[in-house]
């Protein structure tokens, strides 16, 4: 089983539409992070959190630690936004465990 | 202040061969840790050296191998090469204490023939 488990696979949304990939995860984490891939490889780091809700303009990230369970949330989807989002697990020692990824298509 | 580099881009090796890649952190980054990247497997986490030491190691054979320099940059070493260690390599640079976020290369993408 994985540490780290992510849904939906895929996900194809309008432009302007409410976005929401969401994450668990098993049992010891330091830190959840979400992040970004664009075609071509660059991985950015979006948000690192250990409790509660972060918001970096239309992207808003929350946890719920005792259900282990996180969610990120795009408001008015833009093409630009269309990526592979991930989700990984840190863990204690700077280990981390990494979801299979959201592919997110924004159609204009 | 610059991000973190990988070096080469692209690799085209033979099975059988070896391969080196190489990764430098942003400047005041101790530690260092090295991604495969496979569409079936998704993200796996390789080793992470902080100050010259090898601090965490995944699940990976001991055909891949790593080191740090006193300066930080880092070298992975993969040997004796297979079709199936086609992938994405990405290395990462943080601060190295728990919950220091990560500052991803760009990636060198290694092709076996």
């Amino acid at each position: 089983k994985n540490e780290v488990e992510q849904s939906p696979q895929n996900l194809t949304a309008q432009e302007g539409e409410f976005i929401t990939i969401n994450c668990s995860y098993s049992v010891g984490i330091s830190a959840l992070h979400w992040l970004q891939q664009h075609p071509g490889g660059g991985i950015v780091s979006l948000f690192m959190l250990s409790s509660g809700k972060k918001k970096h303009g239309r992207l808003i990230a929350t946890i719920n630690i005792q259900e282990k369970h996180s969610s990120l949330h795009i408001t008015a989807s833009h093409p630009r936004d269309s990526a592979v989002y991930i989700c990984a697990k840190g863990r204690a020692g700077n280990q981390f465990y990494f979801g299979t990824g959201t592919s997110l298509t924004v159609i204009p | 202040k610059a991000g973190v580099t990988q070096t080469p881009r692209y690799l085209i090796k033979t099975r059988g061969q070896q391969v080196t890649l190489s990764c430098s952190p942003i400047s005041g980054h101790r530690s260092v840790s090295w991604y495969q990247q496979t569409p079936g497997q998704g993200l796996q986490f390789l080793f992470e050296y902080f100050s010259e030491t090898q601090r965490n190691k995944g699940n990976f054979p001991g055909r891949f191998s790593g080191r740090q320099f006193s300066n930080s940059r880092s070298e992975m070493n993969v040997s004796t090469l297979e079709l199936g260690d086609s992938a994405l390599y990405l290395c990462a640079s943080s601060h190295g204490t728990d919950n220091s976020p990560l500052h991803f290369g760009n990636g060198t993408r290694l092709t076996v023939t």
